[in-house]
């Protein structure tokens, strides 16, 4: 049982817009930033978005992130078969004092 | 570009330690935090534990009993060990750097190490 809630599975057609949403609690979500990771198979996870909406070096802006109170969405445009992925969202849990994650959204480009 | 390569015993036995060290290259390891984090196969991220290399450290309070992080900034390494493991502890173990305090994100991981619990 994740302390962030992801849908577990999203999917959409190449070139179309899917968004992945990850709801959480004011001890998580609502009171710290937001990152989100691409995890392609058999791979390790890989920084997307930082501090809620911020793209690391070499991140194309097809990915996007944002936070509004308590859940955070990550969006991704001109979908390609190459994004099918998991992807999981991260943050600080100020009550647990601990790292948190959502329990994944595998993505299929259909 | 920072490296991490995580290595140690990739069978142990249950009620045994899993002794995981994280080596760190083309780049130092001070002046960070950095983390453990597993995956059991098929199954989400979990959060373990980091520290800086100072040596402060937070736990993940559901681990916090059994498990230690330590660093050696002379080896630039830093190391994981999980006592009284049981099958539950199988998983691919990450360690990975954070981009700036604690709290914050992970940018630099390595490429993971699976752990198996058997006897």
């Amino acid at each position: 049982q994740s302390v962030l809630t992801q849908p577990p599975s999203v999917s959409a057609a190449p070139g179309q817009k899917v968004t992945i949403s990850c709801s959480g609690s004011s001890s998580n979500i609502g009171n710290n930033y937001v990152s989100w990771y691409q995890q392609l198979p058999g791979t390790a996870p890989k920084l997307l978005i930082y501090d809620n909406h911020k793209r690391p070096s070499g991140i194309p802006d097809r990915f996007s992130g944002s936070k509004s109170g308590t859940s955070a969405t990550l969006g991704i445009t001109g979908l390609q078969t190459g994004d099918e992925a998991d992807y999981y969202c991260g943050t600080w849990d100020s009550s647990l004092s601990s790292g948190v994650f959502g329990g994944g959204t595998k993505l299929t480009v259909l | 570009q920072v490296q991490l390569q995580e290595s140690g015993p990739g069978l142990v036995k249950p009620s045994e330690t899993l002794s995981l060290t994280c080596s760190v290259s083309d780049g130092s390891i001070t002046s960070y935090y950095w983390s453990w984090i597993r995956q059991p196969p098929g199954k989400g991220l979990e959060w373990i534990g980091c520290i800086f290399y100072s040596g402060d450290t937070k736990y993940n309070p559901s681990l916090r009993s059994r498990v230690t992080i330590s660093v050696d900034t002379s080896k630039n390494q830093f190391s994981l060990k999980l006592n009284s493991v049981t099958a539950a502890d199988t998983a691919v173990y990450h360690c990975a750097r954070l981009r700036g305090y604690y709290d914050s994100s992970f940018d630099y991981w390595g490429q993971g190490t699976l752990v198996t619990v058997s006897s």
